[in-house]
């Protein structure tokens, strides 16, 4: 059973350009999570997604920031017009089932954002 | 000790030496996790303790968790080399899966 998967591992852009972070979660997990991580700094949540729905998205920036979970296909994190902030470790993670009693959350290896 | 505007704590060891770190936390929650994460890499799940659960172990891990004081422990017994990472504890304070993670405490474990 193959865990989080996230492409690419490691991702530059210029000034201006688009970013497209890809998670595919665990196999039979249907809950993704878009986590950020500054250098020296622990994780902060930036979006809540089941297929087609966007459930919490109350860490996103409210501009440029976008993510998806279509109903065939990975998760999607984009960045427009990426600026020097945003050079980030992205994590993803993944849940089997969500609710009052929480469960936990597996990351994926991670995708390094370097923006020039 | 994690979270708020606390500062990270860094520890060094010897190995077969015991290791323990703390995390605070300001507001109710339904569950606290721990992970581990080593240099560069992903963060690995290590252990969920739920808000009505006093202590739990895993192998070489024990956690407790102390709601009135707002805060968990995580003892890493025997280190070994390979413990060497960082370790955050992740809240979730409502039940809606929204994790907040603390800072994280460096460990060193020396050969």
């Amino acid at each position: 059973n193959a865990g989080v998967m996230q492409n690419p591992r490691h991702l530059v852009r210029r000034r201006g350009q688009e970013a497209r972070l890809r998670c595919s979660p665990m196999k039979g997990h249907s809950h993704v999570y878009w986590y950020r991580q500054l250098p020296e700094e622990g994780l902060k949540f930036m979006v809540y997604l089941q297929k087609e729905n966007i459930i919490d998205e109350s860490g996103m920036p409210k501009e440029r920031f976008s993510a998806e979970f279509p109903k065939e296909g990975p998760s999607i994190l984009r960045i427009q017009q990426v600026v020097r902030g945003d050079s980030a470790a992205y994590f993803c993670a993944s849940s089997s089932v969500s609710g009052g009693s929480g469960d936990e959350q597996f990351f994926g290896p991670g995708t390094r954002l370097t923006v020039l | 000790s994690q979270q708020g505007e606390e500062d990270p704590q860094a520890l060094s060891i010897q190995e077969g030496e015991n290791a323990t770190m703390n995390c605070s936390y300001k507001t109710s929650i339904n569950n606290l996790q721990w992970y581990r994460q080593n240099s560069g890499r992903g963060l690995v799940h290590l252990i969920l303790i739920r808000s009505n659960e006093r202590e739990k172990h895993s192998g070489r891990l024990r956690v407790t968790l102390d709601t009135s004081k707002k805060s968990s422990s995580l003892l890493i017994t025997a280190s070994r080399a390979a413990d060497t990472a960082s370790y955050f504890c992740a809240t979730d304070a409502d039940g809606n899966n929204r994790l907040a993670f603390g800072k994280g405490n460096q460990v060193v474990v020396i050969p």
